[in-house]
């Protein structure tokens, strides 16, 4: 069974940091692509992150460039994102996505999420 | 970036009744298109990929068509546990200038 648990999620204040983490069981991470998607309260899902299966992929969201990081350990089967300089706009609950052998597929399974809040 | 739109925001429908759920793309995303559930304090669902293929253990009752910019899903005969919001996802465009998601239908009863 294909199970993704993330961690990390907490308060922090502007300008702090944050590492996210997923670890993956019932598959094997390196062979599929993995997404970070957010949710702000009350909104809609937002495309965060992602890495392909052999890590040689990596995409960022405009909003999330050069402050958030996707990697993976292998060893671990664990997913990460970390995030730094964070903003007011970056509360959400930041699910954890798995993907398919290619970039170019559906989501198919997703963790229950870790909320972020952003606050002094 | 690949705009999604899905109309409308609201439906509100009666239990057994059919829904029909519209997503349009910005442009042309072939079929590589997926629908997701998601109900209240739980993660999204995936329901369909590929504009038309009902993921595992998915009801029958769900199905979704179209290609290109036009898109929708269909719940024939809603059911109390269908009543959530449903999001349209594009994952055409890779490298991506954005795998992006539609702001969503909410099915009220």
């Amino acid at each position: 069974e294909v199970q993704l648990v993330e961690s990390g999620g907490g308060l922090v204040p502007p300008g702090g940091s944050l590492r996210l983490s997923c670890p993956a069981s019932g598959f094997t991470l390196r062979g599929y692509a993995m997404h970070w998607v957010r949710q702000a309260p009350g909104k809609g899902l937002e495309y965060v992150s992602a890495i392909s299966g052999n890590g040689g992929s990596i995409y960022y969201a405009d909003s999330v460039k050069g402050r958030f990081s996707i990697f993976r350990d292998n060893s671990k089967n664990t997913l990460f994102l970390q995030m730094s300089s964070l903003r007011p706009e970056d509360t959400a609950v930041y699910y954890c996505v798995k993907g398919v052998a290619t970039m170019t597929g559906p989501f198919d399974y997703w963790g229950q999420g870790t909320l972020v809040t952003v606050s002094s | 970036e690949i705009v999604m739109t899905q109309s409308p925001a609201t439906l509100s429908v009666s239990p057994g009744e059919r829904a029909t759920l519209s997503c349009r793309a910005s442009q042309g995303i072939t079929s590589n298109l997926a629908w997701y559930q998601q109900k209240p304090g739980q993660a999204p669902r995936l329901l369909v990929y590929r504009a038309s293929t009902r993921a595992t253990g998915i009801p029958a009752r769900f199905s979704g068509s179209g290609s290109g910019t036009e898109f929708t899903l269909t719940i024939s005969s809603l059911q109390s546990e269908d009543f959530a919001v449903y999001y349209c996802h594009q994952y055409n465009n890779w490298p991506p200038r954005g795998f992006t998601f539609g702001p969503g239908t909410r099915v009220d009863i």
